[in-house]
């Protein structure tokens, strides 16, 4: 199985920052890398799929980056709505597996 | 606008069985792999399973193979997933997801259901 590390596990920023996750994999899994958003109680959103393209509707600030087994996520400019537990996503290969998540608290 | 709603979630005792059903609509379902992921209390997202647009292939997380089975109903744009001998550590909710994409590699989930709480206990 392919294990996906995240990290940091947490994060306190504050509006207007630049956030960045990194997500690593055991293993390669060329581009086949997503990212989601998590409110709590809530499922979670789709933000980019294919390491780094934007889901439809998903604002411009949220970007991603990597291929291999190192993958970026980044906010270009934390908003109070991004708080949330962020995840990333290997679908290279089976089983698919996640990443622990990254809780982004806004300061 | 694609939509995903489960159903049949609830308290159950352990060794008992549970079958989760997960209505499509806004979307062709035919044409999609679909997916349950779950998520316990307090903790991260775990992969259940997958089956391909035409039921032809299907895959398991280790952690619920030979317990759990997953199946669709393409004209009642329908997504099941049978839980036999359910444990304590099953306990969860349930997502029904959609493949992100209908060609291969299109394993990325979205959109989401809303999720089903699944209790195990005596």
């Amino acid at each position: 199985d392919i294990q996906m590390t995240q990290s940091p596990s947490s994060l306190s920023a504050s509006v207007g920052d630049r956030v960045t996750i990194t997500c690593r994999a055991s293993q390669g899994v060329s581009s086949w890398l997503a990212w989601y958003q998590q409110k709590p109680e809530k499922a979670p959103k789709s933000l980019i799929y294919a390491a780094s393209r934007l889901q439809n509707g998903v604002p411009s600030r949220f970007s991603g980056s990597g291929s291999g087994t190192d993958f970026t996520l980044t906010i270009s400019s934390l908003q109070p709505e991004d708080f949330g537990t962020y995840y990333c996503q290997q679908y290279n290969s089976y089983p698919l597996t996640f990443g622990g998540g990254t809780k982004v608290e806004i300061k | 606008q694609m939509q995903l709603v489960e159903s049949g979630g609830g308290v159950v005792q352990p060794g008992r069985s549970l079958r989760l059903s997960c209505a499509a609509s806004g979307f062709t379902f035919i044409s999609y792999g679909m997916h349950w992921v779950r998520q316990a209390p307090g903790k991260g997202l775990e992969w259940v399973a997958l089956i391909s647009y035409d039921g032809r292939n299907i895959y398991y997380a280790d952690s619920v193979k030979g317990r759990f089975t997953i199946s669709r109903d393409n004209p009642r744009d329908t997504l099941y997933l049978q839980m036999n001998s359910l444990r304590a550590e099953d306990t969860a909710v349930y997502y029904c997801v959609r493949s992100g994409g209908s060609g291969s590699s299109t394993n990325w989930f979205d959109p989401w259901g809303q999720g089903i709480l699944v209790t195990v206990s005596s």
